[in-house]
């Protein structure tokens, strides 16, 4: 079946603009996780969801970066007024329900460059 | 707080070589822990996870986990490597009904199989 998809696979903006990045998870996963990997560096959680609510959005950097889900379904995860230090790999996953013991299912992630 | 902690950033080993990728966690109560691997130009893929009951657990490609209580830790091992084992592999820990159900990944540690 279909994986996890994120759009786009690649972003190249100048600083001071707004992006929004799309998650679009496996059909049925009520789940759904944001995380930032920097060149180099680990995964960042930033904001999961369980179903269309955000019970942990303890990793968002900064008020600039907002996420929403709508239908238990898509996610945009949106940063504002982008920075440099916002160019990152933006991952995001899914799972069939938070506080199981699934595994993460990753999407391939979308490469932000901000110039 | 969840914590993971990969002690080396890369590791090093010749083909058909055993190999060892450490991994530490802190977490409060029971812990679930993952390992997953990166491939170069694509998403992080499932390798294996620990639940319950037997320390020792099997995931994809010959690679195993020994889960260590005392120790708090979850090294992942593989009895003879191979050269498209190279790649970037993070451990992950989620709480058991703690931690907000989010996962937290340690750092990553970096394998080179050389031929």
């Amino acid at each position: 079946g279909a994986g996890v998809s994120q759009s786009p696979s690649n972003k190249v903006t100048e600083k001071g603009k707004d992006v929004e990045l799309r998650c679009d998870p496996i059909s049925g996963h009520t789940a759904l996780y944001w995380y930032r990997q920097r060149l180099g560096q680990g995964l960042e959680f930033l904001i999961y969801f369980q179903g269309n609510s955000a019970p942990d959005k303890s990793g968002l950097p900064s008020d600039r970066f907002s996420a929403e889900r709508t239908g238990e379904s898509v996610s945009t995860l949106t940063i504002q007024r982008t920075q440099q230090e916002d160019s990152a790999v933006y991952l995001c996953a899914s799972s069939p329900r938070t506080g199981d013991n699934s595994p993460l299912h990753f999407g391939n992630g979308t490469r932000l460059t901000v110039t | 707080a969840q914590s993971v902690a990969q002690p080396e950033d890369q590791v090093n080993v010749a083909e058909g070589n055993p190999l060892t990728v450490k991994c530490t966690y802190s977490v409060s109560g029971n812990p679930y822990l993952f390992w997953y691997v990166q491939y170069p130009n694509r998403g992080l893929q499932f390798l294996l996870k620990y639940i319950t009951g037997d320390n020792l657990v099997k995931g994809s490609y010959g690679f195993e986990a020994e889960f260590n209580k005392s120790q708090t830790s979850f090294h992942l091992k593989k009895p003879s490597a191979l050269v498209s084992d190279s790649a970037l592999y993070f451990c992950a820990v989620r709480g058991v009904n703690t931690g907000g159900f989010k996962t937290i990944f340690g750092a990553g540690t970096r394998l080179f199989v050389k031929a």
